[in-house]
């Protein structure tokens, strides 16, 4: 299957700081990338839509600007949680879609997980 | 709107069999089926495409009835390994978003 890297798998930062997490498609090119939240025992929440050359779509609830996406190239998005507070303690997970959209065979394969704990 | 899972967790011996359901209020166009292991990303296992499409492989299959709007999930002789917590996912009939049920936890016990 694809595979989709994250970086970094792990970060801690003080509060107020800036986190930028990557989302690498290793062996195809993902023109959209999705972002996920996951609380402990929880769903994944979609956060957003990355679009390769175009904005993000944020679902509602989400500020986008304090959850930044850039799609700079058809294998790169990054996800960066500016000022961070210790609520956006959190796993985040990206995704990226294999197939087009609408058509069958359409899913998509997941990163590893970036685990953020804001002191 | 989010899939509906059941049952929310499931304990079985080595062995046993195990059935999670999946169903959803809003027409489901496609299922996508994940098994997620502490602290790691969910793992594709299959995706269905129409009803009364079945799919499996090793002793995990799944089905789907489109009519139904459900899906289920079924693991046959269970192993250790099938430990986790396992997501269906709709898609609409545009693609695009993924969303994901609440989730079952199955514990495959020696």
């Amino acid at each position: 299957g694809a595979v989709v890297s994250q970086h970094p798998s792990r970060v801690i930062c003080k509060s107020g700081t800036s986190v930028k997490i990557e989302c690498r498609s290793l062996d195809f090119q993902a023109t959209t990338m999705f972002w996920y939240r996951q609380f402990p025992k929880k769903s994944l929440m979609l956060m957003a839509t990355s679009n390769e050359g175009s904005k993000a779509t944020y679902e509602q609830g989400v500020e986008k600007d304090k959850f930044l996406i850039n799609h700079a190239s058809l294998t790169l998005s990054t996800l960066t949680v500016t000022s961070a507070h210790p609520e956006d303690s959190s796993f985040y997970i990206c995704s990226a879609r294999v197939g087009r959209p609408g058509l069958a065979g359409e899913t998509q394969y997941f990163g590893p997980g970036t685990r953020l704990l804001v002191l | 709107q989010q899939p509906v899972q059941s049952p929310q967790a499931v304990i079985l011996r080595e062995g046993e069999d195990a059935v999670i359901n999946c169903s959803s209020s809003k027409a489901l166009y496609s299922v996508h089926w994940y098994r997620q292991k502490h602290g790691e990303a969910p793992v594709f296992l299959m995706i269905l495409l129409k009803g009364g499409e079945q799919k499996g492989h090793d002793k995990i299959s799944a089905s789907f009835n489109e009519k139904k709007q459900q899906s289920s999930l079924y693991l046959t002789a269970s192993q250790l390994s099938y430990s986790g917590t396992y997501f269906c996912g709709s898609l609409g009939n545009q693609g695009g978003k993924l969303i994901f049920g609440q989730g079952t936890e199955l514990s495959v016990k020696p």
